[in-house]
């Protein structure tokens, strides 16, 4: 079945950390994109990409890096985690052909002690 | 530039009836609208691509209107199903989305 899978859903770490956030999607979607969301709040796009060595910044300024090696998978790093990073962090993806309809994946949680 | 949500909440009874507006200060192309539920992902409601566009979704529909730079979203007879937190989101290519209107039916 086409989806998108996130992974981990919940992430508890320590300050400094390195952490890889995994997103990857079966639909064969050329767009995807990372977005921030704080419990209640709006969601804040922080990278999106085009396709295959295609990557941009969004809208919210991020301490995050992300790569697209492979057209299905979009992973986010942050090189040093800092509570200031706990948030929810969502991953979408959307065709070229779709008027950029965007399909969510269940987030992943990240809480940084 | 965020597009600017009003209400920021609404409580209705089941049965009756809610409008949710979007409005830019910037000239907008298209407006999405999603829906999302305590603790999931956000769910894709409709898409409005041009000036005077009306879409429908069940008892769900919106309208576009791009002179005044703005959407609105109709929820028509209310059911319980429908509580969650509706988001506009505009742009080319990601989204920026407005603050979210939250939206609470009782029984």
């Amino acid at each position: 079945e086409a989806d998108i899978y996130q992974t981990p859903r919940y992430l508890v770490i320590g300050t400094g950390k390195k952490i890889t956030l995994e997103c990857s999607q079966t639909m064969g979607h050329d767009k995807m994109y990372w977005y921030q969301q704080d419990p209640g709040m709006e969601l804040h796009l922080i990278h999106y990409s085009y396709g295959v060595n295609s990557t941009e910044k969004g809208d919210l300024s991020s301490e995050s890096t992300v790569s697209r090696i492979r057209t299905e998978h979009f992973p986010l790093t942050l090189e040093s985690a800092r509570p200031s990073h706990t948030s929810q962090y969502l991953c979408a993806s959307s065709s070229w052909s779709s008027y950029n309809e965007q399909f969510f994946g269940p987030g992943t949680r990240l809480t940084v002690l | 530039q965020q597009p600017v949500q009003s209400p920021q909440a609404v409580i209705l009874r089941e049965g009756e009836d809610a409008v949710i507006n979007c409005s830019s200060s910037k000239a907008l192309y298209s407006v999405h609208w999603y829906r999302q539920k305590h603790g999931e992902a956000p769910v894709f409601l409709m898409i409005l691509l041009k000036g005077g566009e009306q879409k429908g979704h069940e008892k769900i529909s919106a309208s576009f209107n791009e002179k005044k730079q703005q959407s609105s979203l109709y929820l028509t007879a209310s059911q319980l199903s429908y509580s969650g937190t509706y988001f506009c989101g505009t742009g080319a290519d990601g989204l920026t989305f407005g603050k979210g209107t939250h939206l609470i039916i009782q029984p």
